[in-house]
């Protein structure tokens, strides 16, 4: 079974600083990945994701994500925030034999302080 | 254009009552998906539709969840013996095709309160 790890519970940052937010799979075959952002008040909305390719993803805001298969890994970085980055950062995972069937990680809240 | 819409946004029912959550996918999006969402952790995955059948439903907790989608459009979400333990975030989201790499484009969740 497919799982995923959000290391961070609840980070915070001052403006301009750079962030990144781990995220780690475990599942053995070929994965989709994605990144989703639920900003407050807002509903679920995509920030990136990566199914083949480079393996740096680019997604919207300026935010970017590598996959490190050896890692198992699809940590989300940018390279200085903003106050209204401040939301919740889920990420998920789509195994290619299980499609449809996404797993989340239990969130980040990143707090940006002006 | 319209994007993903649940209904209703909230809904509080009493412990053993029967609930049903509604969900209208974008226009043309052929699969759509049922998530529950408690508080403090991520989407956890229910039911996934290709047009009118449920292409898994591995998810769904145990047999007084079912969910349906008669006309491969709208969908709904049946709970039946509500317990408090179902309290939580109903998200619905649906996408163009129903491939492992397709953007899910999710809608604004019904608040489930079961007392």
């Amino acid at each position: 079974a497919q799982s995923v790890s959000q290391h961070n519970h609840h980070v915070i940052l001052s403006e301009a600083a750079s962030l990144e937010l781990g995220c780690n799979y475990s599942y053995g075959g070929t994965v989709n990945l994605f990144w989703y952002v639920q900003y407050p008040g807002q509903h679920l909305q995509l920030l990136l994701k990566y199914f083949s390719g480079d393996p740096l993803v680019k997604g919207i805001k300026g935010f970017e994500a590598e996959f490190i298969k050896s890692k198992f890994s699809f940590n989300l970085r940018k390279p200085s925030v903003q106050w209204s980055d401040t939301a919740e950062y889920f990420c998920a995972v789509i195994a290619n034999t299980n499609a449809g069937k996404s797993t989340f990680g239990d969130g980040t809240t990143l707090t940006v302080k002006p | 254009g319209a994007g993903v819409s649940q209904t209703p946004s909230n809904k509080v029912t009493e412990k053993g009552k029967y609930v049903e959550l509604r969900c209208d996918p974008i226009s043309g999006h052929t699969a759509l998906y049922w998530y529950r969402q408690s508080l403090g952790q991520g989407p956890e995955f229910l039911i996934y539709f290709q047009g009118t059948g449920a292409a898994d439903d591995s998810g769904l907790p145990n047999d007084r969840f079912f969910a349906v989608r008669p006309e491969g459009s709208v969908s709904t979400l049946k709970i039946q013996r509500t317990e408090r333990g179902d309290s939580a975030v109903y998200l619905c989201a649906s996408s163009l095709g129903g491939g492992p790499g397709e953007t899910q484009y999710f809608g604004p969740g019904t608040r489930l309160l079961v007392l």
